[in-house]
């Protein structure tokens, strides 16, 4: 199993620009969540999904939009890159429908907007 | 005040000695927690869950304190690969959310 992989593993953006980042599993893992991290914040929840067709906001979930149309995939897209949202994206599953569940993180995503 | 604090360190502890961490947490309503291990520009990786009884894996250690409000991590005979930063997480169920402490970095040395 390759667990949860993420592309690109870096990305630099001009002010304005849209992307999107791609996140798959393949243990079948209901639970998906996207994170950023940023020095002094923690890790903090952007978007949660507890199944196909489910998504959910987290805490920071402006400026960035999700979907699940599969179990497999959660890509998350940048609308309009801010510098404000320079920094790690991780993305993470699990295998209940719950966060009491162990999380299996990606490798990340560094993303620098200038 | 942020919902799970721990002191970001740097604990620099020698290779054989015992280093504890702490962890606070504000929310009261928080019903699990857990150590996850996270090295330099790497993804977290679960170390262990936290038991209000207390729970035991080889070298490590991790207490919870409900009364006090406090998560422990007690890490034994300290290796140089135990270098890492430590986050600490709460899981709040009404609100179905897990919450990031910011880490404490430790570093092993010879």
């Amino acid at each position: 199993n390759a667990g949860v992989t993420q592309t690109p593993k870096f990305q630099v953006l001009k002010t304005g620009q849209s992307m999107t980042l791609q996140c798959a599993q393949d243990m079948n893992h209901e639970y998906m969540s996207w994170y950023r991290q940023d020095p002094g914040m923690g890790l903090r929840l952007i978007h949660y999904s507890v199944g196909a067709g489910i998504t959910d906001q987290g805490e920071v979930p402006n400026g960035y939009n999700v979907s699940r149309s599969t179990t497999e995939d959660f890509p998350l897209r940048l609308l309009s890159a801010a510098p404000s949202q320079t920094s790690v994206y991780f993305c993470a599953s699990s295998p209940g429908r719950t966060s009491t569940d162990t999380q299996y993180f990606g490798p990340g995503t560094r993303l620098t907007v200038l | 005040r942020k919902e799970v604090e721990q002191d970001p360190g740097p604990f620099n502890v020698p290779e054989g000695a015992t280093v504890a961490f702490n962890c606070t947490y504000s929310n009261s309503a928080s019903q699990s927690f857990f150590w996850y291990r996270q090295d330099c520009r790497k993804e977290p990786k679960l170390l262990m869950s936290v038991y209000s009884s207390g729970n035991e894996d080889g070298r490590f250690t991790a207490q919870l304190n409900r009364a006090s409000q406090y998560i422990s991590l007690l890490i034994r005979d300290s290796k140089l690969s135990d270098s890492a930063t430590y986050l600490c997480v709460g899981y709040t169920g009404t609100a179905s959310k897990l919450t990031f402490g910011t880490g404490t970095r430790l570093q092993v040395t010879l």
